[in-house]
């Protein structure tokens, strides 16, 4: 079974630009998750979807970060303009269903992006 | 004060040793925990769930205690591909689906 693709695996990218990450869940998962990780730190979750909705945005900076999930399936996140303190990794996760709570939904994580912003 | 915290390590130990990692979270009302294991420039994986009851798996023995609100993680018999990383979660306050990480805690198992 595929796993949680995401690319670009990498981005380097000037302060000001506008940049982009895609993510392809496991099919047939409803929930996904974005998270930002800083060197040294845990995930920060940004963003969570339940199909094309986002139930949980209170973390995404929305002055500068937008994401969408338009089918249900795949999302992007965009940062514009990017900022130096955006520079991290990108990861994002998906899990099964939204019943029975997170004890019963793993979330499997994709590669993640490494944002570098100079 | 974070919600989760870790020592961040190193733990540097020799193979064959037994380590053990606790973790504090902030949030009485936390209903689900788990650790994750982290390998250098890759993408955290769910290493196990952590049930009231405590639970093993294999080499791997987790550990709540509600009332102290700490969850620990205890690895027998080290292996040199046990070094990573290892994050302590739980569920966030205000949803039960968002997860809360630590800064989780290195683990160096050395030959």
């Amino acid at each position: 079974e595929a796993g949680v693709v995401q690319s670009p695996r990498y981005k380097i990218i000037e302060k000001k630009q506008p940049v982009a990450f895609w993510c392809n869940p496991i099919s047939g998962h409803n929930t996904l998750y974005w998270y930002l990780q800083n060197l040294g730190q845990g995930p920060e979750l940004l963003i969570r979807y339940e199909n094309e909705e986002a139930v949980d945005d209170s973390q995404l900076p929305k002055d500068r970060f937008s994401a969408e999930r338009l089918k249900g399936v795949d999302s992007t996140l965009k940062i514009q303009p990017a900022e130096l303190g955006d520079s991290a990794v990108y990861l994002c996760a998906s899990s099964p269903q939204t019943s029975g709570g997170p004890m019963y939904n793993e979330q499997f994580f994709g590669p993640g992006t490494r944002l570098t912003v100079l | 004060r974070k919600e989760v915290e870790q020592d961040p390590g190193p733990f540097n130990v020799p193979e064959g040793a037994t380590v053990a990692f606790n973790c504090t979270y902030s949030n009485s009302a936390s209903q689900s925990f788990f650790w994750y294991r982290q390998d250098c420039r890759k993408e955290p994986k769910l290493l196990m769930s952590v049930y009231s009851s405590g639970n093993e798996d294999g080499r791997f023995t987790a550990q709540l205690n509600r009332a102290s609100q700490y969850i620990s993680l205890l690895i027998r018999d080290s292996k040199l591909s046990d070094s990573a990383t290892y994050l302590c979660v739980v569920n966030g306050e205000d949803s039960s689906y968002k997860l809360i990480f630590g800064s989780g805690t290195r683990l160096l198992v050395r030959p």
